[in-house]
């Protein structure tokens, strides 16, 4: 079926260290997404990243399909960084997006 | 740019009733989407749309029902409020081409005492 694990659940860090965050997908997914949700708020889409790696300023995303695994690996960083963050990828039906059940992401002083 | 609109923000209901939502897109997407959000859980899709007046169900489509009115509107009801019930209910649009992404409105907080 179509499945998305992200790990780890929840990852506490203080300001200025880097985090990576990981995401496996099923082999029936592809056209992997890492969307950023801040409390109470709704999803951004940060990456659409379905091979290779893409940069965005302290962000760097590595999808390698193979291994079915995604990983978002944020640098240096900061109390604004907190949140939960989701991957998703797509299966036959490209309008599906299935989603995993997140990381909470929390930066402390 | 475009923005997704829903309503209300909050939703308090009585077992049994039946709840409306409503979300509203200015980016002329075609598709939209409805998803469910519980507390530590991802987001699992109830119903999208891929243009006017079609409606197809998604994983948790039982005990709900949806309408695409027109392109830019997509309701969703809750057919009977279970108590004790909270979640979170996102719209979302896209393009629905096969590389694009979705957008998501703020959410609907819902609670049934």
């Amino acid at each position: 079926g179509q499945q998305v694990q992200q790990s780890p659940t929840s990852l506490v860090l203080q300001e200025g260290e880097n985090a990576e965050l990981q995401c496996n997908f099923s082999t029936s997914l592809n056209s992997m997404q890492w969307f950023y949700q801040r409390p109470g708020g709704s999803l951004i889409s940060v990456f659409y990243n379905p091979s290779g790696t893409k940069q965005s300023g302290r962000l760097t995303s590595t999808t390698v399909i193979k291994e079915r695994r995604s990983s978002l690996h944020i640098s240096s960083s900061q109390i604004t960084d907190s949140g939960t963050y989701l991957c998703a990828g797509k299966g036959s039906n490209y309008n599906v997006l299935y989603f995993g059940s997140g990381t909470k992401l929390t930066v402390e002083p | 740019g475009g923005i997704i609109t829903q309503t209300p923000k909050f939703l308090i209901g009585q077992e049994g009733q039946k709840l409306t939502l409503k979300c509203q897109q200015n980016f002329n997407h075609d598709t939209m989407y409805w998803y469910r959000q519980d507390s530590g859980k991802g987001l699992r899709l109830i119903y999208y749309s891929i243009t006017e007046n079609d409606l197809q169900k998604g994983d948790l489509s039982e005990g709900y029902d949806a309408s695409r009115e027109k392109k830019s509107s997509f309701s969703l009801t809750v057919t009977s409020a279970q108590k004790n019930e909270m979640a979170v209910f996102l719209c979302a649009s896209s393009s629905g081409t096969g590389q694009d992404t979705q957008y998501f409105g703020p959410g609907t907080r819902l609670l049934v005492l």
